[in-house]
């Protein structure tokens, strides 16, 4: 049983196509997050749901746009895509609404490849 | 956003033998995380230390933190080939509910 279950893992795609990531959480977690990672591993975050609102909306283009249909769900949409947009994209979920006193549990990630 | 930075950025060790590694962050924080990654794989959460503990331990691993010098390490005694992996440090002294990541160790455990 997947605890945090993202699809698909590999995703190569030509610049300027729309792409979606799903990302499902059988945890019963109260708050969701989608990070992006660079080729040097670096983790920034890009949004954060608790209980279906938005809580965080990093700087990201608004060629990004995450949708949460309930708690256990969080997809990110993503519009004409660049070839900057190439990374790796982990969604992650954690308890509570105080997110950072609890450990965060990851899904496998799912590599973006523009093209 | 808040950002601890790990030192060493990389690490090979035999196996058998300790691997340490530190973390440094710069304002005040309520918890430091440490993460581990391995190779094409989402992170695993190791260990939550809050200000107000100097030290934690779970199984083989050792956090240690200093408030006053805003730093941690990580210790893993005994290390084994299936420790080979980056490891990360992250803290909450981002606010606004966010952990903000290190850039992460890259550590070699050869057999």
């Amino acid at each position: 049983d997947t605890a945090v279950s993202q699809t698909p893992k590999y995703l190569v795609t030509q610049m300027g196509n729309d792409k979606s990531i799903k990302c499902e959480q059988n945890l019963g977690h109260d708050t969701m997050y989608w990070y992006k990672q660079d080729s040097k591993k670096f983790l920034k975050i890009m949004f954060s749901y608790n209980n279906k609102e938005l809580i965080i909306n990093e700087t990201v283009p608004n060629r990004f746009s995450p949708k949460s249909p309930d708690k256990a769900h969080l997809n990110l949409h993503i519009n004409s895509l660049e070839l900057g947009d190439s990374a790796v994209y982990f969604c992650a979920s954690s308890l509570g609404q105080g997110a950072t006193n609890y450990g965060y549990t990851f899904g496998s990630g799912t590599r973006l490849t523009v093209v | 956003s808040q950002q601890g930075e790990e030192d060493p950025q990389a690490l090979s060790i035999q196996e058998g033998e300790n691997a340490t590694m530190n973390c440094s962050y710069k304002t005040s924080i309520n918890n430091l995380q440490w993460y581990r990654q391995n190779s094409g794989r989402g992170l695993v959460h190791l260990i939550l230390i809050r200000s107000n503990e100097r030290e934690k331990h779970s199984g083989r691993l050792r956090v240690t933190l200093d408030t006053s010098k805003k730093s941690s390490s990580l210790l893993i005694t005994a290390s084994r080939a299936a420790d080979t992996a980056s490891y990360f440090c992250a803290t909450d002294a981002g606010g606004n509910n966010r952990l903000a990541f290190g850039k992460g160790n890259q550590v070699v455990v050869i057999p």
